[in-house]
């Protein structure tokens, strides 16, 4: 059972555009929601990451979006560049003394074309 | 270079071999994580160490796997009897986790492990 939905599968926009992905999550026990930007054959690299205390974080062209109520948070790329260009992995956890696994979705396969 | 490291980053075997991995994490790291990806889909969990302590295990852990952190530093995970379906990107991810919560994950590059 996928823990994290995450859509789209893959994703095509244009240099200067902005690229939205979309994830879902039930369990309300999770509180912690990051982001990870996989190259090929690396491995996944946290880019940005929210708590649902905050309904928004930005990093520079990056914003997460979090809807508590919707069990739903978005990362938005801001004037997309063809660097951008990975897999995008939304994740979720809950914080506390012994559990940390991180719980993923299966990724969407973003491409800017310049 | 102070990130994770994991050795080797590519393995090939023949199905029913033993196969052993390593892994570095940043030194002031008391957590380790190890999660398997095939491809196209996100890392799975498979076990975590808090020091050299295992603190949980996934049930996509069977008996064929084992990892260790001796010493509370570097961790190996071994495959006995590898399979086909064992084929996968190994990561290896660290954090310092402080009471009553954990630090950010950082993953090491993986190993790609080929089963013929």
């Amino acid at each position: 059972q996928q823990q994290v939905k995450q859509s789209p599968q893959s994703l095509i926009v244009q240099k200067g555009g902005i690229s939205i992905i979309n994830c879902a999550y039930e369990n309300t026990a999770f509180d912690y929601f990051p982001w990870y930007q996989q190259f090929p054959g690396k491995g996944p690299a946290l880019l940005i990451a929210i708590r649902p205390d905050v309904s928004e974080k930005k990093e520079g062209r990056f914003t997460i979006s979090f809807n508590k109520s919707a069990k739903q948070f978005s990362l938005h790329i801001m004037d997309s560049q063809p660097g951008d260009s990975a897999t995008y992995f939304c994740a979720a956890a809950k914080r506390g003394s012994t559990l940390g696994r991180l719980y993923f979705g299966r990724g969407t396969q973003l491409t800017v074309w310049p | 270079d102070t990130g994770v490291s994991q050795d080797p980053r590519h393995k090939i075997t023949k199905r029913g071999q033993n196969v052993t991995f390593r892994c570095d994490p940043i030194s002031e790291h008391n957590r380790l994580y190890w999660y398997r990806q095939t491809l196209g889909q996100g890392p799975e969990f498979l076990t975590y160490f808090q020091n050299e302590a295992q603190l949980e295990k996934s049930r996509l852990l069977s008996d064929r796997f084992s990892a260790e952190r001796p010493k509370g530093s570097f961790s190996t995970l071994e495959i006995q009897r590898t399979e086909q379906g064992d084929s996968a990107m190994y990561l290896c991810a660290s954090s310092l986790a402080i009471s009553g919560s954990f630090g950010e994950q950082f993953f090491g590059p993986g190993t790609r492990l080929t089963v013929l």
